[in-house]
């Protein structure tokens, strides 16, 4: 089964920071990997996802960008952080159609 | 606009009963369901899901249920225990990137159910 590896855990940050966040999957190949962001009492809603290396899509126009370097490694990135910003950042791995995605146990960024 | 709706924010039930989360949505061109259950601080965890040429799908204490003229899922647990108290999302899939299989969830904003001993 396959584990999605997220740090840090947590991550304060001031406004006007840059920000790297990274993601790695263990236990499959080629996988189709996602970038989702949870506000404060919100759904989940979707940031980027990726279809295979160097391959993005994104979702909402925003702050942030994705990249994609090795298969099973997947970054979230900003140059300038935003107070909107503020959130709980998870990764999640797909492996198809009509198969469920699994998630990592994501990011709490604060932006002060 | 808000194409998955969970408009219940919290739930409350008595250990040992059936604990009934519902969710809504608007999309009609969403052909895949998926529950999942989340703890304070960690990812959410799949639980079950169903698909749309399906109206019901079982495992073990979990079974949803899908009624797709009502644009309605249910998810049942029978019976709660207390480590069933968590937040519960409800998904749904609209595929992208046919070729290669990639699906865009689209979120409710959750159920927090707590299981009362």
């Amino acid at each position: 089964s396959q584990t999605i590896h997220q740090w840090p855990a947590t991550l304060v940050q001031p406004v006007g920071s840059p920000l790297s966040l990274e993601c790695t999957v263990e236990g499959t190949s080629n996988p189709n990997l996602y970038w989702y962001r949870q506000a404060a009492g919100r759904g989940l809603q979707l940031l980027f996802y990726s279809v295979g290396i160097g391959q993005i899509s994104s979702e909402v126009p925003q702050n942030l960008s994705a990249s994609r370097p090795q298969d099973r490694q997947f970054i979230l990135s900003s140059k300038k952080l935003l107070l909107s910003d503020s959130g709980f950042y998870l990764c999640a791995s797909g492996t198809g159609f009509y198969q469920p995605q699994h998630f990592g146990d994501g990011t709490r960024l604060s932006i002060l | 606009d808000q194409q998955v709706k969970q408009n219940s924010p919290s739930l409350s039930v008595q250990e040992g009963r059936i604990s009934i989360l519902n969710c809504d949505y608007t999309n009609s061109m969403f052909d895949y369901f998926l529950w999942y259950k989340k703890y304070p601080a960690e990812g959410p965890t799949f639980l079950i899901s169903i698909s749309s040429i399906k109206d019901k799908n079982e495992d073990g204490r979990f079974t949803v249920f899908l009624n797709k003229s009502a644009k309605h899922l249910s998810l049942h647990i029978v019976p709660s225990q207390p480590g069933d108290s968590a937040v519960y999302f409800c998904a749904a899939s609209v595929v992208h990137s046919p070729l290669q299989g990639a699906q865009k969830l689209v979120f409710g904003q959750g159920t927090r159910l707590t299981i009362n001993p």
